[in-house]
């Protein structure tokens, strides 16, 4: 069966320090990856997806960046945290069919930039 | 804004009862998907329905979409106290872009 690895699950930061979070996904060949961002009490945002290595697509423009070295890991980086990139970062997969298709999210990482 | 609205913001009611969630959104669908979350934790896919589809069962879930109205809903019947959580809808409307609900809060008193 097909599983989602992301971590860390908590992570504080200080401002202007870079940022990494990893996921990576087990069973499945070729997922659409997702990373999400979910403020308190809020619905989720997408970040970036890709359909393919080194394919990466951003839907907000911002100081976050995404790769895909390879097929199973997507990576989320920052060179410098503000405070606003405070937040819990969700990382999914879906099957071929995009929007069209069911996600599948790891437990998050709750980042605190202080 | 592109997201779906929920209604209730928050619902609290007893064991047994049921729970009934309400979406809507604004723009054209090609499925309407809900999710489950539980404090602190990732999202758990629910149920996708379709926009040729008016009604879905799983379980103790139904779903039924009404695209007409473009409105959404999701029942929990016989809730247990396990079922307290966040529920959001989200809207796959093409492309890669699944678009969430700020989603229902549900608690459920034993």
């Amino acid at each position: 069966s097909q599983t989602i690895h992301q971590w860390p699950a908590t992570l504080v930061q200080p401002v202007g320090s870079p940022l990494s979070l990893e996921c990576t996904v087990e069973g499945t060949s070729n997922p659409n990856l997702y990373w999400y961002r979910q403020a308190a009490g809020r619905g989720l945002q997408l970040l970036f997806y890709s359909v393919g290595i080194g394919q990466i697509s951003s839907e907000v423009p911002q100081n976050l960046s995404a790769s895909r070295p390879q097929d199973r890991q997507f990576i989320l980086s920052s060179k410098k945290l503000l405070l606003s990139d405070s937040g819990f970062y969700l990382c999914a997969w879906s099957g071929p069919g995009g929007s069209d298709s069911p996600l599948h999210f790891g437990n998050g990482t709750r980042l605190t930039v202080t | 804004s592109q997201q779906g609205e929920e209604d209730p913001q928050a619902l609290s009611i007893q064991e047994g009862e049921n729970a009934t969630m309400n979406c809507s959104y604004k723009t054209s669908i090609n499925n309407l998907q809900w999710y489950r979350q539980n404090s602190g934790r990732g999202l758990v896919h629910l149920i996708l329905i379709r926009s040729n589809e008016r009604e879905k069962h799983s379980g103790r879930l139904r779903v039924t979409l009404d695209t007409s109205k473009k409105s959404s809903s999701l029942l929990i019947t016989a809730s247990r106290a396990a079922d307290t959580a966040s529920y959001f809808c989200a809207r796959g409307a093409g492309g890669f872009k699944t678009i969430f609900g700020a989603g229902t809060r549900l608690f459920v008193k034993a």
